[in-house]
């Protein structure tokens, strides 16, 4: 079964900075990647998905994660925030044979005005 | 289309009693999937479905959960009877089976007092 693991649990930081939320997953074989975001009492949402392809995807908001097969990783990123990105962001993986989803612990993004 | 759709969006509940939480797919979806979120153990999933036909209920806790999906466009987690670890947010997902992203609904907030 595959895992997935997110670097930071809580990232602090101000608006126009620039983010980047670290993903890892353990899997050897053939996965479909995903960001989603659950603003605060929201439901998730999915931000943006790879499935093969170019490795970098751009996805609604501003939002664009690259896929590193040899790191193993999926980092979402983006170049300037807004206080409306503060929420939770979690990374999923699934193996491309199966149809469950697992999920990294999420990162929460406080964005100061 | 309406998105997934899930009832109550919230329930209290005293320990011992029966909970029954409900979700409607988007009409067209092939999968269904009952997750659950809590601070300790982050997103979980309990079961899924394909077909209205339970493929993988590995994730489910114990006996005193049970979901069943009596046709396409309905399906329902009980428990009984509720305890007060069993507190978290229940989220169902579906996707078609040529999609790889799943779709959340708005989840169900139980509280077992």
């Amino acid at each position: 079964a595959q895992s997935v693991s997110q670097h930071n649990h809580h990232v602090i930081l101000s608006e126009a900075a620039s983010l980047e939320l670290g993903c890892n997953y353990s899997y050897g074989g053939t996965v479909n990647l995903f960001w989603y975001v659950q603003y605060p009492g929201q439901h998730l949402q999915l931000l943006l998905k790879y499935f093969s392809g170019d490795p970098l995807v751009k996805g609604i908001k501003g939002f664009e994660a690259e896929f590193i097969k040899s790191k193993f990783s999926f980092n979402l990123r983006k170049p300037s925030v807004q206080w409306s990105d503060t929420a939770e962001y979690f990374c999923a993986v699934n193996a491309r044979e199966d149809y469950k989803l697992s999920f990294g612990a999420g990162t929460t993004v406080t964005v100061r005005a | 289309d309406a998105g997934v759709i899930q009832s109550p969006r919230h329930e209290v509940t005293e320990m011992g009693q029966e909970v029954t939480l409900r979700c409607k797919p988007i009409s067209g979806h092939d999968y269904l999937f009952w997750y659950r979120q809590t601070m300790m153990r982050g997103l979980e999933l309990l079961i899924y479905f394909n077909n209205n036909v339970p493929i993988d209920d590995s994730g489910m806790p114990e006996d005193r959960f049970s979901a069943k999906m009596p046709n396409a466009s309905f399906s329902t987690l009980k428990i009984q009877p509720s305890e007060p670890r069993d507190s978290a947010v229940y989220f169902c997902a579906s996707r078609r089976d040529s999609v790889y992203e799943q779709y959340f609904g708005p989840g169900t907030r139980l509280t077992v007092t």
